[in-house]
């Protein structure tokens, strides 16, 4: 597809379970970000990938959360035994490496931990 | 990386124009100023971006200071579909990190 894929569009975990969230990014984008927004709230940063390095994971919550990117494409989130604070959207966003690439970001996933 | 700082909300009428502020004072030589929004119940979407000089696209202008430490969004007719949180993001070079601040929620009336 020609944008930012992600699945699954809805998850439904209970609390203490591990969830795994995709991200495709758009073909030939070096750069992927990783976002979470719970209601009403600003975009939180959790994590960036050029290729498949991570220059800045400062914004990982805990050790519950990890990300890969492999062959420099898809990514993967991983959140173990969720708990209920984890619920929230959770947005991917690519760019190209070129100066002021835009980012064009999925629709998320929307997770809710019951 | 350098923050940003801009009102929380702000308002506007319809078709009239909207300047929307933002402070970056400790702005590095290799930083872009960006913009995105965010509409209602969506994702982020890039609106524009520069690093020293005035910039004009389809959907807003921006104006940046001779100092570059500040610069402003201009929506020169604000529609109802203008409703949105404005992030202004600094972003080094062509390899940066994104990170959002809290954004200025704008409100349009009819």
């Amino acid at each position: 597809g020609a944008g930012v894929s992600q699945s699954p569009s809805n998850k439904v975990t209970e609390k203490g379970k591990d969830v795994e969230l995709r991200c495709d990014p758009i073909s030939g984008h070096t750069a992927l970000y990783w976002y979470r927004q719970s209601l009403g709230q600003g975009l939180e940063f959790l994590i960036y990938f050029q290729g498949n390095s991570a220059p800045d994971k400062s914004g990982l919550p805990s050790d519950r959360f990890s990300a890969e990117r492999t062959g420099g494409s898809v990514s993967t989130l991983t959140i173990q035994r969720t708990q209920q604070e984890d619920s929230a959207v959770y947005l991917c966003a690519s760019s190209p490496d070129r100066v002021g690439g835009e980012a064009f970001f999925g629709q998320g996933t929307r997770l809710t931990v019951v | 990386d350098a923050k940003t700082t801009q009102p929380n909300s702000m308002e506007s009428n319809e078709e009239e124009p909207v300047h929307l502020p933002c402070n970056h004072s400790t702005i590095s030589g290799t930083d872009y100023i960006h913009w995105y929004r965010q509409l209602p119940s969506q994702g982020p979407e890039y609106v524009i971006h520069g690093l020293t000089s005035n910039v004009n696209n389809r959907m807003a202008s921006l104006a940046i200071a001779e100092d570059r430490k500040s610069s402003t969004l201009i929506l020169h007719r604000a529609t109802l579909r203008d409703a949105a949180v404005y992030y202004c993001i600094l972003r080094r070079g062509s390899q940066g990190n994104l990170i959002f601040g809290k954004g200025t929620k704008l409100s349009v009336k009819p």
